[in-house]
Parts: structure tokens; C-alpha cells; sequence
């Protein structure tokens, strides 16, 4: 049912860019595609959000390809607190449908 | 600002019992979504509720039902618990269901023996 791809998992290096992948081939014109993130046993928190054009807030940065068919969620100064499992999601209908995510490790 | 409400933080149940799990929103916001995390299945959406109405529905059986109050608390109830309830129930709060952020509780911790 998870109608996004994301890598397992990543590494990035303390103070670099971290940029996480993700893929929603079948995404549809009026889908909005959000990133959460969740650290170990805590609640998903929310990061970010678009539609179409690129969005950046105090967090993150959220880059959408024309085709929207793919997007890369950016955090551009990772710190250790960074290190967590990322979601990429598209929002179906009024649910949110979660795939496996990606573990990014933040390392020092 | 408070956040997202759930109570309480750690439950244990006997197989057969049914459990009750409480989740209070941000103030104003009118929808409530509720999720199941287990390490086998991750995150899998149960139902939502806006302004007291089941707008959704996820493929989880009947045992699971929920009922949003006038004040938009909602609560979640399981019945005749099963070993492979066990698992971390989330609530996610927002002011409307589409196009905004959701908030999400720290979860409820289930746990049927």
C-alpha cells in the first residue's frame, strides 16, 4: 500500500548535508508528499511538506522534481541529534500511508 | 503549546481482555488519526476521526474501534486482545486532514501476555 521508496538506510557525516532520496512514481496531481522523521521511541514528528515547487523551513529542505515523481529531503548541517528513521510520504486520501523509511546514522 | 495527549504511556493486558487507550489533541485541532508501530509491520494508519465523524478507515479488523468526543479527544478501543496486538499505538493530531502537518503523540505501549 506504501506508495513511496526509500533507501534502508544512510550515513552522514557530522555538520555535512544530509540528502535523503525518496521515490513516489504514482503519485497524483493533487498529492502532497511529507517527510517525518522518528526518533526511537518517540512519536513521528513532522519536517516538511510540498506539493510542487521546492519548500524550505528552519528544519529542512524539500526539493520536488518537475515530473514529481521523486523528491530529496535535505537537512543541511546534520548533528547527532539528526540521527533518526526518515518518512517519506504521501498523503492518500486523509491517511497517512508509511513505508519502511530510511535509518539515517548522523556520525561524528 | 501543549501537545498531543496520550494516556496512559505503558499498559500491560491479559490475551482475551479488551483495552481502552485515550489520545487528546492540540487545542483547535478537529482531526485525530491513529496508528499502529510494530517492529514486523512499522506504521499502519487504523482510522481518523474529524468533528466526531470515522473518516477513514484502515484494513484492521473490527476488534479495533474508536469514537472522537464533542471536544475532539478521541479514544481507541481493542477487544478480546490478541498476542500480536502487542505494539506502540500512536494518535496524530491536526487542524484539518489534508495539506497540513500532522502532530503526533509519544504513543501508548501495549503489551497483551
Amino acid at each position: 500500500d506504501a506508495k513511496t521508496t526509500q533507501p534502508p538506510s544512510m550515513d552522514c557525516a557530522e555538520g555535512r548535508a544530509a540528502n535523503l532520496p525518496c521515490n513516489h512514481s504514482t503519485i497524483s496531481g493533487n498529492e502532497y508528499v511529507y517527510w517525518y522523521r522518528q526518533i526511537h521511541s518517540q512519536g513521528p514528528q513532522y519536517i516538511i511538506h510540498g506539493l510542487k515547487n521546492n519548500e524550505t523551513n528552519e528544519m529542512a529542505s524539500l526539493i520536488i522534481t518537475e515530473d514529481r515523481k521523486s523528491s530529496t529531503l535535505i537537512l543541511p548541517h546534520a548533528t547527532l541529534r539528526d540521527t533518526a528513521v526518515y518518512y517519506c510520504i504521501v498523503v492518500y486520501g486523509n491517511k497517512l500511508v508509511f513505508g519502511a523509511g530510511t535509518i539515517l546514522r548522523v556520525k561524528s | 503549546k501543549a501537545g498531543v495527549t496520550q494516556t496512559p504511556r505503558y499498559l500491560i493486558k491479559t490475551r482475551g481482555q479488551q483495552v481502552t487507550l485515550s489520545c487528546s489533541p492540540i487545542s483547535g485541532h478537529r482531526s485525530v488519526s491513529w496508528y499502529q508501530q510494530t517492529p514486523g509491520q512499522g506504521l499502519q494508519f487504523l482510522f481518523e476521526y474529524f468533528s466526531e465523524t470515522q473518516r477513514n478507515k484502515g484494513n484492521f479488523p473490527g476488534r479495533f474501534s474508536g469514537r472522537q468526543f464533542s471536544n475532539s479527544r478521541s479514544e481507541m478501543n481493542v477487544s478480546t486482545l490478541e498476542l500480536g496486538d502487542s505494539a506502540l499505538y500512536l494518535c496524530a493530531s491536526s487542524f484539518r486532514t489534508l495539506g497540513y502537518g500532522y502532530t503526533f503523540g509519544s504513543g501508548t505501549r501495549l503489551t497483551v501476555v
